[in-house]
């Protein structure tokens, strides 16, 4: 069955710390999509990444980095040089069959960083 | 850019009352979705609809029923609030991959 798993509940660090979230998923498919959102304390899900099943390419975006494995069914997050800014929940989540209607996702339960001054 | 509005920010109800809560999203999507996120457990999925009229229950539809009759909007019904629907409701669209949030309802029921 396809499943995210998020394990880190809640993370602290000190501005400027680099800060790396944990995304592993199970699915039985061999195409899917694996996406990140970030969810600021104003709620809205802000969407950063999407990366298909094909292409494990690394992935950089200003202090945004993203690493996938498929050999270890992961799709881990790091921010680099943490800012107070980047205090937020940010969920991991999987879409399989990436033909199927509706394009469902799976979420994992979030992970919840505080970067401090 | 994509703008999906939900009709309120907080909402607070009784037991047993019926509550509606309204999703507009501006960009022809087809797919729309209704999800509730309760600490600890993430998004799960309450209804999704890939087309006007056209839905499907999600993970957690017990309690809930959806109505769209406009492709731009999507609605979720309460039809009798219970306590335990208590949570933040998150409405999102997509046209094929990622989908796009509004800003969420806070729902209490007293």
């Amino acid at each position: 069955a396809q499943k995210v798993t998020q394990a880190q509940t809640e993370i602290s660090v000190v501005e400027k710390e680099d800060v790396t979230l944990d995304c592993v998923y199970e699915t039985r498919d061999t195409t899917y999509y694996l996406f990140w959102y970030k969810q600021p304390p104003s709620g809205e899900l802000v969407f950063l990444i999407r990366r298909n099943s094909f292409d494990e390419q690394n992935e950089i975006s200003g202090r945004y980095s993203w690493n996938f494995q498929k050999s270890t069914s992961s799709f881990n997050f790091t921010i680099t040089a943490s800012q107070v800014v980047d205090s937020a929940v940010y969920f991991c989540a999987l879409r399989e069959g990436i033909y199927n209607q509706g394009g469902k996702l799976i979420f994992g339960q979030g992970t919840e960083l505080s970067v401090k001054p | 850019d994509v703008k999906v509005t939900q009709s309120s920010r907080y909402l607070v109800k009784r037991t047993g009352e019926k509550v509606f809560l309204e999703c507009v999203q501006d960009m022809d999507h087809e797919n729309m979705f209704w999800y509730r996120q309760d600490p600890g457990l993430g998004l799960r999925l309450i209804y999704f609809s890939y087309d006007v009229k056209m839905k499907e229950k999600g993970d957690i539809p017990e309690g809930y029923s959806v109505s769209r009759e406009k492709k731009e909007r999507f609605s979720l019904i309460l039809e009798s609030a219970s306590t335990n629907q208590t949570s933040m409701y998150l409405c999102a669209s997509s046209a094929y991959n990622e989908q796009f949030f509004g800003p969420g309802t806070r729902l209490t029921v007293l």
